[in-house]
């Protein structure tokens, strides 16, 4: 399978925890994104990378959200001192031209 | 403020009609248009795109028809099956950045 992949496909954690989050995006592709979905509502953008370079954040990514992309290949997303609000599915979306394919996401519980 | 809505949360046709589905847009500057489908618990998977230089794109059963002086794009999927039964999002992008501006979704159910 040479997709989009998550991992975990799942989490519950507790509040005030941390988490981390990975994206292995399609090998060709150098723009990788990360987005979040809560229910009823459309995936929403929080940042994006082009090779290893962030080159984005939306203010939907407060100072307890960072993104790294280290090599330019996969990349994390951590949340630090989680909170019940964070509880969303977390994407993954990578492209090479204006097309983004996405990976399963995080289904993230905090409880 | 929504910057791309799908005014209709819910759709429901018969098997082998055809299933319109709407979206609308407020911002000038998206030029490149795409659909996804999308089940519980998956990721959003790649239907069909339209560029803005663009009016209409097909592919297979499916069909994007993008009308720029009206801010508005539409789907048709005919014939309908009951294998397309999903949420379907429409998502909008400059080609600055790339970043999808996603509708609420329009959950389509297609009755045998």
């Amino acid at each position: 399978d040479t997709g989009v992949s998550q991992d975990p496909r799942h989490k519950i954690t507790k509040r005030g925890q941390n988490v981390t989050f990975r994206c292995d995006p399609i090998s060709e592709h150098n723009r990788l994104y990360w987005y979040r979905q809560t229910l009823g509502q459309g995936p929403e953008f929080l940042t994006y990378f082009q090779n290893e370079a962030q080159l984005e954040k939306s203010r939907l990514l407060s100072d307890r959200f960072s993104a790294e992309r280290p090599k330019g290949s996969f990349s994390t997303l951590e949340i630090q001192r989680t909170e019940q609000g964070d509880s969303a599915m977390y994407l993954c979306a990578s492209s090479f031209m204006e097309t983004q394919y996405f990976g399963p996401g995080t289904r993230l519980l905090v409880l | 403020d929504q910057q791309v809505k799908q005014n209709s949360p819910s759709l429901s046709v018969q098997e082998g009609r055809i299933s319109i589905l709407n979206c609308d847009y407020t911002n000038s500057m998206f030029d490149y248009f795409l659909w996804y489908k999308k089940y519980p618990a998956e990721g959003p998977t790649f239907l069909i795109s339209i560029s803005s230089i663009k009016d209409k794109n097909e592919d297979g059963r499916f069909t994007v028809f993008l009308n720029k002086s009206a801010k508005h794009l539409s789907l048709h999927i005919v014939p309908s099956q009951p294998g397309d039964s999903a949420v379907y999002f429409c998502a909008a992008s400059d080609s600055n950045t790339g970043k999808l501006i996603f509708g609420q979704g329009t959950t389509l159910q297609v009755k045998p």
